[in-house]
């Protein structure tokens, strides 16, 4: 099993929809998840931390279910510049920050 | 104050020639990891480093590939020996040292994107 899987995508919305993408990760001893996003053939960004009382940034939502370790991110009224694969990562055990990342969820936007 | 650099963008070598990826760190970073992003998968982790130590490398392939972090200079990750499997992106990432430990944020660089022919 990999320690962290998310929906394989793509997702192909139109400019104003929500999306939601959702992520499982392993280690149930886990301490920090995060959202990245990263635009074709780019480095990785951070999007937004994810903590357990849930948060918010503007259209983006991201809420963390430790007891099912289960991640999720919700984009609303989505925009043709949030196309992008956007990948769920989450601190591995060990002390020493390794990211460990999902494969990915791609999110196409289009008018 | 400037991000990560990383140094070449893009690499082409030969089977069996090596390979130096460069890696600066941004300004009062002291923490430095390397990931391995293969074509349409996902990033991988493979070491981490601290000024002149190996902190963390269980993500590096046995053989033929070695990382330092000296006390001046960039970190270096070197690939002997290339192999067609060795083409990827390979992206490095620094974080800040604080009061009880490194955070979590790490900012990436724009990567490397090494063809093996």
């Amino acid at each position: 099993r990999k320690e962290v899987e998310q929906d394989p995508g793509p997702f192909n919305v139109p400019e104003g929809a929500t999306v939601a993408f959702n992520c499982t990760y392993s280690n149930s001893a886990s301490q920090s998840f995060f959202w990245y996003r990263q635009d074709c053939r780019k480095e990785p960004k951070l999007l937004m931390s994810v903590y357990s009382s849930g948060n918010e940034d503007g259209r983006f939502t991201a809420q963390l279910n430790r007891a099912s370790q289960y991640i999720s991110l919700l984009i609303r009224d989505s925009k043709l510049s949030d196309s992008a694969t956007y990948l769920c990562v989450v601190i591995g055990s060990g002390g020493y920050n390794k990211l460990i990342f999902g494969a990915g969820t791609r999110l196409a936007v289009h008018p | 104050n400037a991000g990560v650099m990383q140094n070449p963008r893009h690499l082409v070598r030969r089977r069996g020639q090596e390979a130096r990826l460069r890696c600066s760190p941004m300004k009062g970073h002291s923490h430095v990891y390397w990931y391995r992003q293969l074509p349409e998968e996902g990033l991988k982790f493979m070491v981490y480093l601290q000024k002149e130590n190996i902190i963390d490398e269980s993500g590096m392939p046995k053989e033929r590939f070695s990382a330092e972090f000296p006390k001046e200079g960039p970190s270096i990750l070197r690939i002997q020996q290339v192999v067609r499997g060795d083409s990827a992106a390979y992206f490095c990432a620094s974080s800040p040292l604080l009061a009880g430990g490194p955070t979590d944020t790490q900012y990436f660089g724009p990567g490397t994107r090494l063809t093996v022919l």
